[in-house]
């Protein structure tokens, strides 16, 4: 059955970065987009962008250009997420989706399988 | 990239129905058939209820319905059940590869 699973909590500091991974399983890696979603605490779903598992292409909010990078390491079916410049506001759940076409249509189209959620906590 | 808009919260008797409006501009819902749907639960993962405005993925109640007219959609829940209590938010392609979600709605089952 398809799985995303999400590495764990993290409590950062103002400034600072934090990576997050989201290990897929099974469905082939490289055949569907894996997008990433946040939501701050009681606030609706915010949506960060996307990768492209096979090419490694990205595309981001534009919230969030030049603060995101969106990686992959196709050898453990694995996408990460890296948020940088960390402020208070960051503080949130990140999910990772995946993307329902496997086509790359439209970049997905839709998600339809979802990791646990990751909490970052951005503190001093 | 505006969020859609959604009303804050919904409520309805056990049994009876409720709808859900989502409402965006001709750039993103009015534009393409790719309105989806997500229910969560607190402290849940978003669960996909429907995709391309109007199609059920495998496993989701037949309860749970969605349309398009223009540039808003709908959610439809009949027969409510107490199940069906949490958050829903609206997705939709918003061009350039991009997606934006709506404000959420609150279902109460009285």
């Amino acid at each position: 059955q398809v799985q995303l699973v999400q590495s764990g909590a993290e409590v950062k500091k103002p400034g600072a970065s934090v990576k997050v991974s989201c290990k897929a399983s099974g469905y082939t890696f490289t055949g569907y987009y894996i997008h990433w979603v946040r939501q701050a605490p009681g606030q609706r779903l915010e949506w960060m962008g996307w990768i492209n598992p096979n090419s490694g292409g990205t595309n981001y909010a534009q919230k969030f250009q030049g603060r995101v990078t969106m990686t992959k390491d196709t050898s453990i079916s694995t996408a990460y997420m890296e948020l940088s410049s960390l402020r208070s506001d960051d503080t949130a759940v990140y999910f990772c989706a995946r993307g329902g076409y496997n086509s790359g249509w439209y970049a997905g189209g839709f998600f339809d399988y979802w990791g646990q959620g990751t909490l970052v906590t951005v503190s001093s | 990239q505006s969020a859609l808009t959604q009303p804050a919260s919904v409520s309805g008797s056990p049994g009876q129905s409720i709808t859900i409006s989502c409402t965006g501009t001709s750039s993103d819902v009015g534009s393409f058939n790719l309105v989806s749907w997500y229910q969560q639960h607190p402290g849940k993962a978003p669960k996909l209820m429907i995709y391309e405005d109007s199609k059920r993925p495998s496993g989701v109640s037949n309860r749970f319905s969605g349309s398009k007219s223009g540039n808003t959609a709908s959610l439809t829940i009949s027969g409510l059940q107490a199940e069906d209590e949490a958050d829903y938010y609206c997705c939709s392609y918003a061009g350039s590869s991009t997606y934006v979600f709506g404000t959420g709605t609150t279902v109460t089952v009285l």
